[in-house]
């Protein structure tokens, strides 16, 4: 059965600073991997997706996710978050249907 | 085009009642997937349609839910004799998928929700 763990459910940082989130899959085969983003009272947004190819992904809003199949990982990156980067970030992972990991909810210090 | 819509995008239920939520997908996509916002769970998957292909069911949490997509398009999710515990938000995605490939990595093009409260 395939499965998503995102193992931070709150993370802070300080605007400016790196951003790492992170997100580990189970599944037999292959699977297809996203994240999405969540601001407070808006729907779902899709950042970046992998399917095949470049293990680095670039996504909108100046984030990257590397897939590590070695790590069953696919975490999130950016290298400088702002004050709107403030949301709750899932972890999807695809393969015979898609499945959400439970969310991790960024705070970002002025 | 149009996106996802679903409807009612608020539902205020009392214990026992039952509820009917809406999901009308992007035209043409094949895929239609159901989930439940709770705080705190994330995404909890419930139900996928795949064209004609019989429903993943295995998220579905109790036989009081169930949901079925009439058509190929228009999806309706069924809650009966709602509970406190159902209380959440349902959110409904649809995915464009070629014939005869799993839809799985297609992207999800996901409605508002529908907020259900059951007093």
């Amino acid at each position: 059965a395939q499965s998503v763990t995102q193992p931070d459910i709150h993370i802070t940082v300080s605007e400016g600073a790196s951003l790492e989130l992170r997100c580990n899959y189970s599944y037999g085969a292959t699977p297809y991997l996203f994240w999405y983003v969540q601001s407070p009272g808006q729907g779902l947004q899709l950042l970046l997706k992998y399917f095949s190819g470049d293990t680095l992904v670039q996504g909108i809003k100046g984030f990257e996710a590397e897939f590590k199949r070695s790590q069953s990982s696919f975490n999130l990156r950016k290298p400088s978050v702002h004050w709107s980067d403030a949301a709750e970030y899932f972890c999807a992972v695809g393969g015979d249907k898609i499945i959400f990991g439970k969310g991790t909810r960024l705070h970002i210090l002025p | 085009g149009a996106g996802v819509s679903q409807s009612p995008s608020n539902k205020v239920t009392e214990k026992g009642k039952d509820v009917e939520l809406r999901c009308d997908p992007i035209s043409g996509h094949t895929a239609l997937y159901w989930y439940r916002q709770s705080l705190g769970q994330g995404l909890e998957f419930l139900i996928y349609f795949q064209g004609n292909s019989a429903p993943d069911k295995s998220g579905l949490p109790s036989d009081r839910f169930s949901a079925e997509r009439t058509g190929g398009s228009v999806s309706t999710l069924t809650i009966q004799r709602t509970q406190q515990e159902d209380s959440a938000v349902y959110l409904c995605a649809s995915s464009l998928a070629p014939p005869g490939y799993s839809s799985s990595y297609n992207e999800q093009f996901f409605g508002p929700g529908t907020r259900l409260t059951v007093l």
